[in-house]
């Protein structure tokens, strides 16, 4: 059973065009961040949230923590080609003390084309 | 300011091998991370490192292991190679605590085929 379920999977939009990604879960996480990555390269991070509730904007990404901190969503405002990639969530699940790490989505393919 | 460094980048091996990866992190980040990434599973935690120390450790069976050095630098071992341990193995480094917060840097990855 995947502990963040990421949708859709696969998504292939015009240039101009707006999207948005989900990130659910039945857990509480300490935060929730988002990561893109290219083919052959290791996942950057584009974002982190965590208060419940939170909103964070970057150019023409929203990012939104859920108010239980269970979920989140990527919108994207008119996408273009150089957005394409693997958009990755991930939760930090807290076990207590100093023990934790990222629980990651499959994560959504983005192409978007001119 | 120098990314995380994971070398080699890509290496071939046999079934029954067993094989080292190596990961330099962000100067002054003393927490390391490993991921292992798969189409099928996508990204899995393996394990984390905290000065020398391993802090968590993922669901995965004891060929898997791994230490970190006083310097931060960490490796990772998988002994017995299997077929099915062909994946990209991921290096990602945080500031002391903080990579709940701040997030994490990742490495570019080994790409590990076992043939």
């Amino acid at each position: 059973t995947q502990l963040l379920e990421q949708s859709p999977q696969f998504l292939s939009i015009q240039e101009g065009e707006n999207l948005t990604v989900y990130c659910n879960s039945s857990s509480v996480f300490s935060s929730l961040q988002w990561y893109r990555q290219e083919p052959g390269e290791g996942p950057v991070l584009l974002v982190t949230v965590v208060t419940g509730g939170e909103v964070k904007k970057l150019k023409r990404l929203t990012f939104q923590f859920g108010d239980a901190r269970k979920d989140s969503s990527l919108h994207i405002t008119a996408a273009q080609p150089g957005d394409t990639g693997l958009y990755l969530c991930a939760g930090y699940m807290n076990y207590g003390g100093s023990q934790g790490n990222l629980i990651f989505g499959k994560g959504t393919k983005l192409s978007v084309k001119p | 300011k120098a990314g995380v460094t994971q070398t080699p980048r890509y290496l071939i091996k046999t079934r029954g091998q067993q094989v080292t990866l190596s990961c330099s992190p962000i100067s002054g980040h003393r927490s390391v991370s490993w991921y292992q990434q798969t189409p099928g599973q996508g990204l899995q935690f393996l394990f984390e490192y905290f000065s020398e120390t391993q802090r968590n450790k993922g669901n995965f069976p004891g060929r898997f292991s791994g230490r970190q050095f006083s310097n931060s630098r960490s490796e990772m071992n998988v002994s017995t190679l299997e077929l099915g341990d062909s994946a990209l193995y991921l290096c990602a480094s945080s500031p002391r605590g903080g990579g709940w917060r701040y997030g994490y840097t990742f490495g570019s990855g080994t790409r590990l085929t076992v043939v």
